[in-house]
């Protein structure tokens, strides 16, 4: 199984200041198509996750613009411009190139200093 | 626009079974999936398996294999995930997502509460 390690686990940010997260898997995830099938999901307290980015760094629809994926092979990174409020909760990257099994990242909490 | 609403609480005794349902609307064909993740009291999310609404073929996470079945019923555009032989350690939010690929989840349900206790 491919092993998802995020880093930090926990990100205190002051508003409008930016914030990163890591994600790292323990093998490539190109797929034999070329695609890197890399997401990631932010789920704010009580509330069900959601999708912000696929394929690394396509940004889901309704996704604010301070939201940015990057990264390649095994290394990846989201990235938060300028943290608002509302952007409190955890974050998962999850890989769905090599399945069975697909496989989260332990998450990262994010919160306002 | 989709959404997918799912069945209401549950609470199980040991070595029961539960089955959650998971109703989809707003899709304009059966070509898409079902993804069954669950997340136990403050932990992260764990991937069961999927479903192709379409075909009907599934994929499960070695893990749950031989105490889970996924199944939908296509006249109701509803997925079904069985758990059986339920454990304390099952006590969890169960989520459905759907998208048109295995490793898509464009949409998630609301999820629902089993907890498995005596």
């Amino acid at each position: 199984d491919v092993v998802m390690t995020q880093s930090p686990l926990s990100l205190a940010v002051t508003l409008g200041q930016p914030a990163s997260i890591s994600c790292r898997s323990s093998q490539s995830l190109v797929y034999s198509d070329g695609n890197t099938y890399l997401n990631w999901f932010q789920q704010r307290p009580g509330q069900s996750p959601r999708r912000l980015i696929y394929k690394v760094s396509k940004r889901d629809s309704g996704v604010p613009d301070r939201f940015s994926g990057s990264g390649s092979g095994t290394d990846f990174t989201l990235k938060i411009s300028r943290v608002e409020a509302e952007d409190v909760g955890v974050y998962y990257c999850m890989q769905g190139t090599h399945w069975p099994p697909l496989t989260f990242g332990g998450g990262t909490k994010v919160e306002i200093k | 626009q989709v959404q997918l609403v799912q069945s209401g609480v549950e609470v199980k005794k040991p070595g029961a079974s539960v089955k959650v349902s998971c109703k989809a609307s707003g899709y304009n064909s059966n070509n898409y999936g079902i993804n069954w993740v669950r997340q136990a009291p403050g932990q992260g999310l764990e991937w069961m398996g999927w479903i192709s609404i379409y075909k009907g073929n599934t994929n499960y996470a070695q893990k749950f294999q031989g105490r889970v079945t996924m199944t939908t019923d296509t006249s109701t555009n509803t997925a079904y995930m069985e758990l059986r032989s339920l454990r304390s350690d099952d006590t969890a939010v169960y989520y459905c997502a759907s998208g048109y690929n295995y490793n898509d989840f464009d949409y998630w349900g609301q999820g629902t509460l089993v907890t498995v206790s005596s």
